[in-house]
């Protein structure tokens, strides 16, 4: 249980253009999603938190307007970096949180690496 | 703000065991692990909370003191499997997890 997608795996794209990442919880409703940024070697860095049917919450120092998150029910997130420019190429991870072992627990989707050229 | 990891990277053989520090400057009502792999997405382990309970996962535990604010993972009996780079999650408020800079994981034959 608590299998979390992401698509696509990878995507290459020009400078300019516009990319849409999704994550889907596949077995269970997902209270809250989340979106990390992780560069090579570093720790994950939170972007945003994402509510169905709200405006997702973006911490600080995060565009919103680059970043757009769409939360369009318990299953579905997506994070769409428009205009793309070098500097955006990363991983980005998302997450499904769930109630389990007493707490709320993140399971995270397998990543979705970005270059932009 | 988040939270100190130590050490940054430790080498084992097989067999050997290793521990992993995560401590905070806050106070704490959970601790979260997470393993990864190179090039792949964190995998759950185990979650802690308040109350200072000890888990296991295999050869894998945790304990919590919420007094000292640090959680501790320790590895028995490593095996090659345990690659990778682990990191301690704690509350930011919403749900939000903050992640510890990570430790790096090697096993060697």
């Amino acid at each position: 249980g608590a299998v979390v997608s992401q698509h696509p795996s990878r995507v290459i794209c020009k400078s300019g253009t516009s990319v849409k990442i999704e994550c889907r919880s596949l077995d269970f409703q997902a209270t809250t999603m989340f979106w990390y940024r992780q560069f090579p070697k570093q720790s994950l860095m939170l972007m945003a938190t994402s509510n169905e049917g709200s405006k997702a919450t973006y911490e600080q120092g995060v565009e919103k307007d680059k970043f757009l998150i769409n939360h369009a029910s318990l299953t579905l997130s997506t994070l769409t970096v428009t205009s793309a420019h070098p500097e955006d190429s990363s991983f980005y991870i998302c997450s499904a949180s769930q109630l389990a072992g007493g707490g709320e627990t993140q399971y995270f989707g397998p990543g979705t690496r970005l270059l932009v050229l | 703000q988040q939270p100190v990891q130590s050490p940054q990277a430790v080498i084992l053989r097989e067999g050997e065991d290793a521990v992993i520090n995560c401590s905070s400057s806050k106070a704490l009502y959970s601790v979260h692990w997470y393993r990864q792999k190179h090039g792949e997405a964190p995998v759950f382990l185990m979650i802690l909370l308040k109350g200072g309970e000890q888990k296991g996962h295999e050869k894998i535990s945790a304990s919590f003191n919420e007094k000292k604010q640090q959680s501790s993972l320790y590895l028995t009996a490593s095996q090659l499997s345990y690659s990778g780079t682990y990191f301690c999650g704690t509350e930011g408020g919403y749900n939000k997890l903050i992640f510890g800079a990570g430790t790096r994981l090697a096993v060697h034959p």
